[in-house]
């Protein structure tokens, strides 16, 4: 089955960090170009981090640069994203989506929910 | 940074109504231009891509259409499988969703 599976999601404090995963199967991971969106709870969708297919290229959403780190892992089969300084607004379910201009965002995680709070 | 302007925010509507979302660019972003359908705790589905291209299992009474910095997403007749929020999101460059549309029961 074509599937992505978030986890590390969980409470966090301000200021502390966080590190999700998304493990992929079912496709040639290492072929897609993959991206993390986020959802605050209530809010829309926005889109926080990119990577191309071998890692070598990445694009942040500016509230995120300089504290959110994505990177891969082809042999594994996994995404992640590393999440330093968190603030309270950074609050949202996590999902991570596969990207290919043919077809945008066809293929969702089912999300991962992080909270900061003290 | 291109922003993308979704209108109405919110949409009562009854079943088999033709309802129409629309979405305008900041910028050109000539057919780049995605439609997602989300119910509440799941992930967004894809249900048009490059402003008008049907993705694959969508029913067709969903199109889209549209270029350059104004686009529309019809349902032609509503269903009640379709209450739900509309999102458009452009990727001409990086990527950007629009506040979203609810669609609710009139």
């Amino acid at each position: 089955e074509v599937q992505l599976v978030e986890s590390g999601g969980g409470l966090v404090q301000p200021g502390g960090s966080l590190r999700l995963t998304c493990a992929a199967s079912g496709f040639t991971f290492s072929s897609y170009e993959m991206c993390w969106v986020r959802q605050a709870p209530g809010k829309g969708l926005e889109w926080v981090s990119y990577i191309n297919s071998v890692g070598s290229n990445t694009h942040y959403a500016d509230s995120v640069k300089g504290r959110f780190t994505i990177s891969r892992d082809n042999a594994k089969n996994s995404l992640y994203l590393q999440m330093n300084s968190l603030r309270v607004e950074d609050t949202a379910a996590y999902f991570c989506a596969r990207w290919a201009q043919r077809d945008a965002f066809l293929l969702w995680g089912q999300g991962t929910v992080v909270t900061v709070s003290s | 940074d291109i922003q993308m302007t979704q209108s109405p925010s919110t949409l009562s509507a009854s079943v088999g109504d033709r309802v129409t979302i629309t979405c305008r660019a900041s910028q050109s972003i000539s057919s780049w231009l995605a439609w997602y359908q989300q119910k509440p705790g799941k992930a967004p589905k894809l249900l048009i891509y490059k402003a008008s291209s049907l993705e694959s299992g969508v029913p067709s009474r969903f199109s889209g259409s549209g270029s350059g910095t104004e686009f529309t997403l019809t349902i032609s007749s509503l269903q009640p499988d379709d209450f739900a929020t509309y999102y458009c999101q452009q990727y001409n460059s990086l990527w950007t969703f629009g506040q979203g549309t609810k669609v609710e029961i009139k």
